[in-house]
């Protein structure tokens, strides 16, 4: 089993709709969950981080954590084709290992007119 | 302006060549790191740097060294590079955490 799993995607949403990124992570200890952003041949930039179980919003995007199903998700409202993009989600792991950072495989999105 | 900048942006070598890419941020940070990104396996961690003269391994560190003598720089050495380090490579830093971090443009390696 992967350490990060993330939906295989590619996902595609219409404009205006709701798009939903879900990722999976092994490491029961894992303390905190990333989700950046990287656009075809640019390099990735971090939109949302999340620390605590539950609910994080920030503008269009909302982070979700549930540790005792060891699950993070990430929900873009009102998608615009610009927010078409790959998405990774990244964990840091439990235990002393604190430099370590783990990335999924990415969910490619398109957000079509 | 705050960045992280690589060096060079694009690389063809070949077998057993040595080579150094380096990374530089203005930013002050003390966290550095490096990933390879590679189609179908995602990014993944080769070395990542705490603060000056402390550096970790990451999940591929294979045929990779580095150095954090400064806190402004941290280069990825090869020392014999192989083709199946042909390869996106990214640096990034940090404020603190690990997970909050700035990435480089990239530098892409070829090595044949």
């Amino acid at each position: 089993q992967k350490e990060v799993e993330q939906n295989s995607g590619p996902l595609s949403v219409p404009e205006g709709a709701i798009a939903s990124l879900n990722c999976t992570y092994s490491d029961r200890g894992s303390q905190s969950f990333f989700w950046y952003r990287q656009y075809s041949g640019k390099s990735p930039e971090l939109i949302m981080s999340i620390y605590s179980n539950g609910d994080k919003e920030d503008g269009r995007f909302t982070a979700q954590l549930n540790k005792a199903s060891q699950y993070v998700s990430l929900l873009i409202r009102d998608s615009q084709p610009s927010d078409s993009a790959t998405y990774l989600c990244a964990v840091t792991p439990g235990g002393t290992s604190y430099g370590k950072l783990t990335f999924g495989q990415g969910t490619i999105l398109t957000v079509h007119p | 302006e705050a960045q992280v900048t690589q060096n060079p942006r694009y690389l063809i070598t070949v077998t057993g060549k040595k080579l150094t890419v380096t990374c530089s941020q203005n930013m002050n940070h003390e966290y550095m790191s490096w990933y390879r990104q590679d189609p179908g396996l995602g990014l993944r961690q080769i070395y990542y740097s705490m603060n000056v003269e402390v550096t970790d391994k990451g999940d591929v560190p294979e045929g990779y060294k580095v150095s954090r003598k400064e806190k402004r720089n941290f280069p990825l050495i090869l020392e014999s590079p192989s083709p199946n380090q042909t390869s996106l490579y990214f640096c990034a830093s940090s404020p603190g955490l690990a997970g909050e971090q700035y990435f480089g443009p990239g530098t892409r390696l070829t090595v044949t």
